[in-house]
């Protein structure tokens, strides 16, 4: 399996400009997690999806975040406007609900927002 | 609010040692705890974890402690190896929460020759 693929591995944007995240799941997961990382944070929880349906947006910052999962293998994280506190990496992660250990994450999108 | 703590953002230890990471959490509700490791540029994976109805799992050179009294759990890697240095990250899992992962801020580990 070729695991959670996020694009693009790198961003650079100007502030103001339209962000857009993609993530595919690992085939047969229907759990999908949108998580970002900071030094001050850690990994902090954005949102989740359990059959495409999400289920926990509390962690969205503010309403410039919006998360779509239009089908089981696709995903979208976009940021609209984008402000340089915006500026992490940003990881998908996908899960099964019958094991709670099986939960894998991409290999992260470097947004950097000047 | 920081539910999953890490309070040591980095631990230097020598090689063969043994290494402890700590963690501390606050929610009662967490019944499942997970410890992930996290190399540069590098998504985090999956190293081990623990039900809240045992106090102690082991894996090979790793092996969680759970004190739900306490609410504290530590990762011990004995013999550490250069190899192990990486990020560790702490989770937790709620029970009716899903697979959602509450994760602590990580401590940075660094094994020296």
């Amino acid at each position: 399996d070729a695991g959670v693929i996020q694009s693009p591995r790198h961003e650079v944007t100007e502030m103001g400009q339209e962000v857009t995240l993609r993530c595919k799941p690992i085939s047969g997961h229907d759990y999908l997690f949108w998580y970002r990382q900071t030094m001050m944070r850690g990994l902090e929880l954005l949102i989740y999806f359990n059959n495409n349906v999400p289920i926990d947006d509390s962690g969205m910052p503010e309403d410039r975040f919006s998360a779509k999962m239009p089908n089981a293998s696709f995903s979208t994280l976009k940021i609209q406007p984008s402000e340089p506190r915006d500026s992490a990496v940003y990881f998908c992660a996908s899960g099964t609900g019958t094991h709670r250990n099986t939960i894998y994450f991409g290999e992260g999108s470097w947004l950097t927002v000047v | 609010d920081q539910q999953v703590k890490q309070n040591s953002p980095s631990l230097s230890v020598q090689e063969g040692r043994i290494s402890i990471l700590n963690c501390d959490y606050t929610n009662s509700m967490f019944d499942y705890f997970l410890w992930y490791k996290k190399y540069p540029a590098e998504g985090p994976t999956f190293l081990i974890s623990i039900s809240s109805i045992k106090d102690k799992n082991e894996d090979g050179r790793f092996t969680v402690f759970l004190n739900k009294s306490a609410k504290h759990l530590s990762l011990h890697i004995v013999p550490s190896q250069p190899g192990d240095s990486a990020v560790y990250f702490c989770a937790a899992i709620s029970g009716g929460g899903g697979n959602k992962l509450t994760f602590g801020t990580g401590t940075q580990l660094k094994v020296e020759l």
